[in-house]
């Protein structure tokens, strides 16, 4: 079955800090891979996507890079700012022909942003 | 769009009563999901649908949820009776068909059963 593997937080940077956050996946059929963020009392927000091999999503100053070799996408930020701080999911979906799947999430990263 | 609507966006019941959430997806989309998320499971798929038909409900926990899509624009999801465990935040999410096409999440429905 598909899976998203994600590091587990919290992750506590202070401001203006570099980011990455793990994601780690396994999938059958042709995954498209996901960020969502969510803000505290929200729902989740797409954050960027990917939906193909090196492809590299980007939002906000968030990029990540859809790495089929290491199944790999993880997410990064140069700068980090207090208002960054939010759960972090990375997600998938695999059409496998027969219909879009559900997607799958990965378990969240809490990101605590410092002054 | 006014985007996924979700009602209530609280609901506090009394262990064994029936809870009955709903959502109106975006119009025009096919796919309409439930997810639940607590902390301890973090965000479970419990059931989808595709053009108002149930196409996978193997998330669906135990006989006491049941889900309905009676038309395009509406959708519920029933817990009966509630338990304290099913105390959670559920998300409904809609997403136009097509594999590369991201989901749309309403606000949420805080679920507290005491």
């Amino acid at each position: 079955g598909n899976s998203v593997t994600q590091m587990e937080g919290p992750v506590t940077l202070s401001e203006e800090a570099f980011l990455t956050i793990n994601c780690t996946y396994t999938a059958t059929g042709y995954p498209s891979l996901f960020w969502y963020v969510q803000y505290p009392g929200e729902g989740l927000q797409l954050l960027l996507k990917a939906t193909k091999a090196d492809d590299k999503g980007s939002n906000k100053g968030f990029e990540a890079t859809y790495r089929k070799e290491t199944t790999s996408f993880h997410l990064e930020k140069g700068s980090v700012q207090v208002s960054d701080s939010a759960v972090y999911f990375c997600a998938l979906s695999a059409y496998s022909g027969g219909g879009a799947d559900g997607l799958t999430f990965g378990k969240g990263t809490h990101l605590i942003i410092q002054p | 769009d006014a985007g996924v609507i979700q009602s209530p966006r609280h609901e506090v019941t009394e262990m064994g009563q029936e809870v009955t959430l709903r959502c109106k997806p975006i119009s025009g989309h096919d796919y309409l999901f439930w997810y639940r998320q607590t902390m301890m499971r973090g965000l479970e798929l419990l059931i989808y649908f595709n053009n108002n038909v149930p196409i996978d409900d193997s998330g669906m926990p135990e006989d006491r949820f049941s889900a309905k899509m009676p038309n395009a624009s509406f959708s519920t999801l029933k817990i009966q009776p509630s338990e304290p465990r099913d105390s959670a935040v559920y998300f409904c999410a809609s997403r136009p068909q097509g594999g590369n096409t991201e989901a749309f999440f309403g606000q949420g429905t805080r679920l507290t059963v005491v």
